[in-house]
């Protein structure tokens, strides 16, 4: 398994601005990646980040609104650039550990207004 | 497109009794599966997986089934606890095209009244 943090647990922000999401795991870990979780939806893939690699985006999402950097095999961080209402969610990060069960962080509960 | 699909948006069972959360999928080339659980505030936590070679797994009182001729796969819970009141997550995953992507259901929410 795998011991996951985020940080922030939550933030309230306004319409315009960003905020970084951190994630940081116990140990070592080659794929990192990070969910997005709207009101009543599921969970749903932004990108895979791997060390030393630019981050994979997933259709429908694009760099310059979630920049990812992954500077280790132990931590990685999401921005939500630029903020509206619609970006109000749940932002996860969850690791490989080659077995494909990944391991989830707590969350990240953001509210833009 | 919604591939993973949980049609059951809440589910209310007796303690002891058995909890049964369905997950349907289209996409055929998915060939692993995976139940998650979710408390408020946290993370999903890992429950049981099944690989498509396999139409059954059993992990204490959980059992995943998996038909793939209906493209369907259901967890089964016996009996049911009140701490098991979570929201219950089905994903797949086509390993062969897209390693590691995981694909998630809406969710069950659970509710095991004592």
């Amino acid at each position: 398994s795998a011991v996951i943090s985020q940080k922030p647990s939550r933030d309230i922000c306004q319409r315009g601005t960003s905020l970084t999401i951190q994630c940081q795991v116990d140990s070592q870990v080659t794929m990192m990646f990070w969910y997005r979780q709207q009101p009543g939806q599921s969970l749903t893939l932004i990108a895979t980040a791997n060390q030393g690699s630019e981050a994979t985006y997933e259709s429908g999402f694009v760099i310059d609104k979630f920049p990812i950097s992954r500077p280790n095999l132990t931590f990685s961080t999401l921005t939500v650039s630029n903020m509206s209402p619609e970006d109000s969610s749940i932002y996860l990060c969850s690791v490989d550990k080659g077995f494909l069960e990944q391991f989830f962080g707590p969350g990240t509960r953001l509210t833009v207004l | 497109d919604q591939q993973v699909k949980q049609n059951s948006p809440s589910l209310s069972v007796q303690e002891g009794r058995i909890s049964i959360l369905n997950c349907d999928y289209t996409n055929s080339m998915f060939d692993y599966f995976l139940w998650y659980k979710k408390y408020p505030a946290e993370g999903p936590t890992f429950l049981i997986s099944i690989s498509s070679i396999k139409d059954k797994n059993e992990d204490g009182r959980f059992t995943v089934f998996l038909n793939k001729s209906a493209k369907h796969l259901s967890l089964h819970i016996v009996p049911s606890q009140p701490g098991d009141s979570a929201v219950y997550f089905c994903a797949a995953s086509d390993r062969v095209r897209a390693t590691n992507k995981l694909i998630f259901g809406t969710g069950t929410l659970l509710a095991v009244q004592p």
